[in-house]
Parts: structure tokens; C-alpha cells; sequence
């Protein structure tokens, strides 16, 4: 099973600003099969980015994706007020899929 | 519009059954995996299991595989999750989820809207 660690636990920054957000695999991901996805309380996750780097539909261009092998990132160029929220990367190249722990990002 | 509904919150006994359910719309049901993910309450997520309704052929992670039970009825285009025997630590968010690809593991980009199970004694 392959484990996915995220990084930082929480990113605390403005509206406006740049985060970056980094998930690390224990094992290779095939085929840059990483996705991630947003939550916001009380919602279900929504899809942002799948094969690493391909944006999801409706998703603005201010959200992107990079990182192959065993290290990805989700860089949001331009802090909205409605990006604060909890942010997972997964792997999905291999059974069982897995998760990240998850990226809260907070305001500051 | 493609879309997944899914039952009702739950609150049931430690030791009871409890199947909840997850109905497709607005695609060919049969050709797309359907998974099923867990939110404890305050935490992450989790991958459980995953089924093909064509031929129902199921995948379980490790750490779920004989606690809960993954099926899937073609016929009226719905997934299920069940437990045999609940206990107080089922307590959480249960989400299903499809796949963006038929036919293949893929990122999911379409989402029930979740089920709450409440498990107390």
C-alpha cells in the first residue's frame, strides 16, 4: 500500500498570496496517477487535479499541479477567499487507492 | 446530469446491520467503478473498496476488507455499503464515488453527497 504524506498540516496565509502545497509517496506512483481534491466543511471532496497536472472541469487556472515519482504539488497562484479549505492529495495507479492526510489552509 | 444520491443518516446500536445505499444517474452505471470512502468525524479521508457493477468484481483496502461488505444491483443502478455488526468506531461520514474514466481507476470527480452513520449505544 502506498502512503502519501502531506505537507505542511496547515498553511496559514492571506488572500492574494501564493501556496504551495506537497504530498510525497512512500513508492513510485504509476503513471502519475496523483490527484487532489478540496473539501470544504460540511461538503464532499471536489476533484482540482488528476494525473498530476490535469485541471478538472470548471476548475480555474489559478489551481495547478506538478510532480512525478514519489513527490507532487499543488500550487494555488492567487488566494481567493473561497480556496481556504482542506486539500488531499490520492494515488490512484495502484489497490488500494489511498489518501493524504490532508492540508488545511487557513487565513491568516 | 450525472449525479450519485445517496440514503439517509443513520443511527444505529453497536451490534446491528446497517446497509446504506448509493444510486447512479445519468450514465451507463455498469461501466464505471464505484467506490466507497470513510470520514471519521474531525479527520481524513480514506479509501475502502471499490466495485464494478458489471461483474461486480470488488477491491478492498487491507484495513476494511472483512469489516464491511461492497456490492452493487445493475438492475436498479445502485452501490451498497453494509456492515454485519456495527461498532461505535463505524461512527463517521461514508462517501461513494465515481471515477472520471469507465473502466478504469481514475481520479473520482463525481461524489454522493454522504451518508452520516451514528453508531451508540
Amino acid at each position: 500500500e502506498i502512503v502519501l504524506t502531506q505537507s505542511p498540516g496547515t498553511l496559514s496565509l492571506a488572500p492574494g498570496e501564493r501556496a504551495t502545497l506537497s504530498c510525497r509517496a512512500s513508492q513510485s506512483v504509476s503513471s502519475r496517477y496523483l490527484a487532489w481534491y478540496q473539501q470544504k466543511p460540511g461538503q464532499a471532496p471536489r476533484l482540482l487535479i488528476y494525473g498530476a497536472s490535469s485541471r478538472a472541469t470548471v476548475i480555474p487556472d489559478r489551481f495547478s499541479g506538478s510532480g512525478s515519482g514519489t513527490d507532487f504539488t499543488l500550487t494555488i497562484s492567487r488566494l481567493e477567499p473561497e480556496d481556504f479549505a482542506v486539500y488531499y492529495c490520492q494515488q490512484y495507479g495502484s489497490s488500494p487507492g489511498t489518501f493524504g492526510q490532508g492540508t488545511k489552509l487557513e487565513i491568516k | 446530469e450525472v449525479q450519485l444520491v445517496q440514503s439517509g443518516a443513520e443511527v444505529k446500536k453497536p451490534g446491528e446491520s446497517l446497509k446504506i445505499s448509493c444510486k447512479a444517474s445519468g450514465y451507463t452505471f455498469s461501466t464505471f467503478w464505484i467506490g466507497w470512502v470513510r470520514q471519521l468525524p474531525g479527520k481524513g479521508l480514506e479509501w475502502m473498496g471499490i466495485i464494478y457493477p458489471a461483474d461486480s468484481d470488488t477491491r478492498y483496502s487491507p484495513s476494511f476488507q472483512g469489516q464491511v461488505t461492497i456490492s452493487a444491483d445493475k438492475s436498479i443502478r445502485t452501490a451498497y455499503l453494509q456492515w454485519s455488526s456495527l461498532k461505535a468506531s463505524d461512527t463517521a461520514m461514508f462517501y461513494c464515488a465515481r471515477p472520471k474514466s469507465p473502466g478504469s481507476f481514475d481520479a473520482f470527480d463525481i461524489w454522493g453527497q454522504g451518508t452520516m452513520v451514528t453508531v451508540s449505544s
